[in-house]
């Protein structure tokens, strides 16, 4: 079975800063999709950035990009020049490809930016 | 246009009452997915349908019934509503064989 790992609950970052937060999983699969969604306080879930195992290039969006380690099961989300607008649950998620499964999240980082 | 959309966003109800959730989606996707995220933020699956038919089905008690009248929207009812039903209910679709899913709003469910 898939699980998710997240180890901080929380964290905090000054406005236009930097800011990793970290992920790992594990799986006995060699493809596979991994993804960090966003919840800011109005509930919404937002797809902020996704990452397929067979590609070895890590992904950008913009402010945020992944370090996608596949031997060490690691997949951290780094946001560069936090925004208050960035103050949000932070999830990393895994699923198969395919259909084959279904989409499972870690339980999440709060981050907090500050002014 | 909201692409995922949920019907209602806050729903307060009495223990035992029985209660449904409205999900409709104009993304064109064949397949549509209940979560449930309690109050520790955690998320986990419920339910995913298929062209209307169930496709995974975790291990959920029979209070709850996934419906779907089309492949546009899927339906939540939920029977004999208990203290520890409280919780945000997601819904989200994608196109199968897609791996990214787009979330609705979220309904936040207190049961009193």
């Amino acid at each position: 079975a898939q699980t998710v790992t997240q180890s901080q609950p929380e964290m905090s970052v000054q406005e236009a800063e930097t800011v990793t937060l970290s992920c790992t999983y594990d799986t006995s699969e060699s493809n596979y999709y991994l993804f960090w969604y966003k919840q800011p306080p109005s509930r919404q879930m937002i797809l902020v950035i996704r990452q397929e195992a067979y590609k070895q290039q890590n992904a950008t969006e913009n402010r945020f990009s992944v370090n996608f380690q596949k031997a060490a099961k690691s997949f951290s989300l780094k946001i560069s020049d936090s925004q208050l607008g960035d103050t949000a649950m932070y999830f990393c998620a895994f699923i198969l490809p395919g259909g084959q499964g279904n989409l499972i999240f870690g339980k999440g980082t709060k981050l907090s930016v500050k002014p | 246009d909201t692409a995922v959309s949920q019907t209602p966003k806050y729903l307060v109800t009495q223990m035992g009452n029985d209660k449904s959730i409205k999900c409709e989606q104009n993304l064109g996707h064949d397949t549509m997915y209940w979560y449930k995220q309690d109050s520790k933020k955690f998320l986990k699956i419920m339910f995913s349908y298929n062209n209307k038919e169930l496709i995974i089905n975790e291990t959920v008690p029979n209070r709850f019934s996934p419906k779907s009248p089309d492949k546009a929207h899927l339906n939540l009812h939920i029977n004999s509503l208990e203290l520890g039903d409280s919780a945000v209910y997601f819904c989200a679709s994608s196109q199968f064989r897609s791996n990214e899913q787009y979330f609705g709003p979220g309904t936040r469910l207190t049961v009193t």
